[in-house]
């Protein structure tokens, strides 16, 4: 069981939108910048959005990020079949005094 | 270019140990947080230890914790994961990161991975 918590699973069909959502508490995402990542199939994982809401340069705007209190979301837009993936949320932890991830939720594409 | 490539995973014994390596390349690799964060193949990311850039401040998931050391060698631009006392839990494959500059605990830049495999 995670301390942050992820819906195991998401889908949309292209074009639609989807929200992905990170909860946690006063230890990590209350106190913290989150951290978002994208699991294509068998690779490595991918920074998609760091400081809460920054894209790095070469992440689309389709994809963008929000944090509130204790609890975070990623939003995809105009979503294509390339962003079936598994989605990670990660942020530091006062308590555990280390970085937690999500469980991670797979995004199905329909 | 930025490069991380990990090495050292293979199979060993309950109890054993191993040490991997991550030759990172294209970037001034002391200027750089740096993580490793480990994967059971169809399971989620988990974070293992981080390393300041000068190597004086460290930190460990509480799993690892008394097992395994996380170091850096500047000068052979490489970051290392000694793992002792190794249980078949820590099976994996081992990705090494680098924190993007300035942006703590965000790793802008990941290994292909090292799969490690505890196993009698």
């Amino acid at each position: 069981q995670s301390v942050l918590t992820q819906p195991p699973a998401e889908s949309g069909t292209p074009g639609q939108s989807v929200t992905i959502s990170c909860s946690g508490s006063s230890f990590n995402i209350g106190s913290h910048a989150v951290n978002w990542y994208q699991q294509l199939s068998g690779t490595a994982p991918r920074l998609l959005i760091y400081a809460n809401d920054q894209r790095p340069s070469g992440v689309p705007d389709r994809f963008s990020a929000s944090k509130s209190g204790t609890s975070a979301s990623l939003a995809i837009s105009g979503l294509q079949s390339e962003d079936e993936a598994d989605y990670y949320c990660a942020v530091w932890d006062d308590s555990l005094i280390g970085v937690v991830f999500g469980g991670g939720t797979k995004l199905t594409v329909l | 270019e930025v490069r991380l490539v990990e090495s050292g995973g293979g199979l060993v014994q309950p109890g054993g140990s191993l040490r991997l390596s991550c030759a990172a390349s294209g970037f001034t690799f002391s200027d750089y947080f740096m993580h490793w964060v480990r994967q059971v193949p169809g399971k989620g990311l988990v974070w293992v230890a981080r390393l300041s850039n000068n190597g004086r401040s460290s930190a460990y998931a509480a799993s690892v914790k008394g097992r395994f050391t996380i170091s850096r060698d500047t000068a052979k631009n490489t970051l290392y994961l000694q793992m002792n006392s190794l249980r078949v839990d820590d099976s994996a494959v081992y990705f090494c990161t680098r924190d993007r500059r300035w942006e703590p605990n965000s790793s802008d830049y990941w290994g292909r991975g090292t799969l490690v495999t505890v196993s009698s």
